[in-house]
């Protein structure tokens, strides 16, 4: 599978802790992006990282990424029951001359009052 | 500028049915694609359209195929509903290498 993996599957923290999550992936990349989703609906583009890039901040979002390990990992600070959400990783492979967008199987995370 | 839309929002289908599905892009994106997403598989790659020819295909038999029209709205169609093809369908317009995500069709079928 070209699928990232990300870890873990479930995060459940309190109000105001950070949270971090993982990705890893398989191939080289171009950028590595971040997704966030809403129990049963559509995506929302959180942040984009290019390969040449290591750290790329965005609000309370910190996004790192290590291409010698081929993975990436998520931290949000200070977190908000507003947070709660699948978080997924997803990667751009050059696939037959076309680019394919290869999610991972997400992060739950549940942030309690 | 308005998000992407899909129609319908939800749906019940029958096993043997087909459905079509329907997703406008964001005004001048001219990529267009699909998702189907299930609790145990995930996020999965239907296909791309871009300027009305499909650029890119997933994994999935030839029950599911899609199409784009000259002003980028792009449908999909599942033919022969099998139960599991109940998910969330996700289409997404794209720009600059950044998918804007509708909110998706909820399929299911009985």
């Amino acid at each position: 599978s070209q699928q990232g993996e990300e870890d873990p599957q479930a995060l459940s923290i309190q109000e105001g802790e950070n949270a971090t999550m993982n990705c890893s992936y398989k191939t080289s990349i171009n950028n590595l992006q971040w997704y966030r989703q809403n129990s049963g609906r559509g995506l929302v583009h959180l942040i984009l990282i290019r390969s040449n890039e290591r750290e790329k901040h965005s609000g309370r979002l910190r996004v790192t990424l290590d291409t010698s390990k081929k993975s990436s990992s998520l931290l949000i600070t200070a977190s908000r029951a507003a947070d709660t959400a699948s978080y997924f990783c997803a990667t751009i492979y050059l696939i037959q001359g076309a680019q394919k967008l290869v999610f991972g199987q997400g992060t739950r995370l549940t942030i309690n009052p | 500028k308005a998000g992407v839309t899909q129609t319908p929002r939800y749906l019940i289908k029958t096993r043997g049915q087909q459905v079509t599905l329907s997703c406008s892009p964001i005004s001048g994106h001219r990529s267009v694609s699909w998702y189907q997403q299930t609790p145990g598989q995930g996020l999965q790659f239907l296909f791309e359209y871009f300027s009305e020819t499909q650029r890119n295909k997933g994994n999935f038999p030839g029950r599911f195929s899609g199409r784009q029209f000259s002003n980028s709205r792009s449908e999909m169609n599942v033919s022969t509903l099998e139960l599991g093809d109940s998910a969330l369908y996700l289409c997404a317009s794209s720009f600059g290498g950044r998918q804007y995500f509708g909110p998706g069709t909820r399929l299911t079928v009985l």
